[in-house]
């Protein structure tokens, strides 16, 4: 089945600074890939999503890069503020597994005021 | 709009008693429902879906089991709870098997 790997598992950022969070799939099938931010005890929101029709996709200060080639996706967040500190995780879907999502096992990041 | 309901938030149950966590949807139709659930520090494991009332699908073995009883109501349950069933409980819709996910608030459950 599909198997997400997502890196880093913490990332420390400075407000204002960049950050970038990196996923990688394995099913060269997979074809939908949304990113979905998790604030403690929360259920996990939707940020952005992209579809393997597009290489990349932008709303406002977060992006997201696709890489169907390599099989990896990354999310950027400009201008970061200490309210975008959470848990973010990436998934993947395919038809493949039922277009289940497959989630990797997230990101903590922290921004520094 | 759309909303999507969990209770209760939070649970602490004993071991060997049972579970049912109710997860209910408003604002849309024949919706998929997920049930998922996070364990501390780790990735939200798919536990069952449902394309439909009465339509239940698998996804991991356990002592664990769903129910669709109504079009947008979607019951997590268990005869006897382990330590182990212990976690984050999320539910989830989507319009079609290919559309977004939405999440629940979640339901945190302590088994003692």
């Amino acid at each position: 089945g599909e198997n997400v790997e997502q890196h880093p598992s913490t990332l420390s950022v400075q407000e204002g600074d960049s950050a970038v969070i990196k996923c990688t799939y394995s099913d060269s099938a997979s074809n939908y890939f949304p990113w979905y931010k998790q604030e403690l005890g929360k259920g996990p929101q939707l940020i952005i999503d992209i579809r393997s029709n597009v290489g990349e996709k932008k709303d406002q200060r977060i992006a997201v890069t696709l890489n169907k080639t390599a099989k990896h996706f990354s999310l950027h967040i400009t201008e970061t503020q200490p309210e975008d500190s959470a848990v973010y995780f990436c998934a993947a879907s395919s038809p493949n597994s039922g277009y289940a999502l497959n989630f990797g096992k997230g990101t903590s990041l922290l921004v520094t005021p | 709009s759309q909303t999507i309901h969990q209770w209760p938030a939070t649970l602490v149950q004993p071991v060997g008693s049972p579970l049912s966590l109710e997860c209910t949807v408003e604002g849309t139709s024949n919706p998929n429902l997920y049930w998922y659930r996070q364990a501390a520090g780790r990735g939200l494991q798919l536990l069952f879906y449902s394309v439909g009332i009465g339509q239940i699908s698998s996804e991991v073995p356990q002592n664990l089991s769903a129910s669709r009883p109504q079009d947008r109501q979607f019951i997590l349950s268990s005869k006897k709870l382990l330590l182990s069933d212990s976690g984050f409980y999320l539910c989830a819709w989507s319009r079609g098997t290919t559309d977004t996910q939405y999440f629940g608030p979640g339901t945190r459950l302590t088994v003692l």
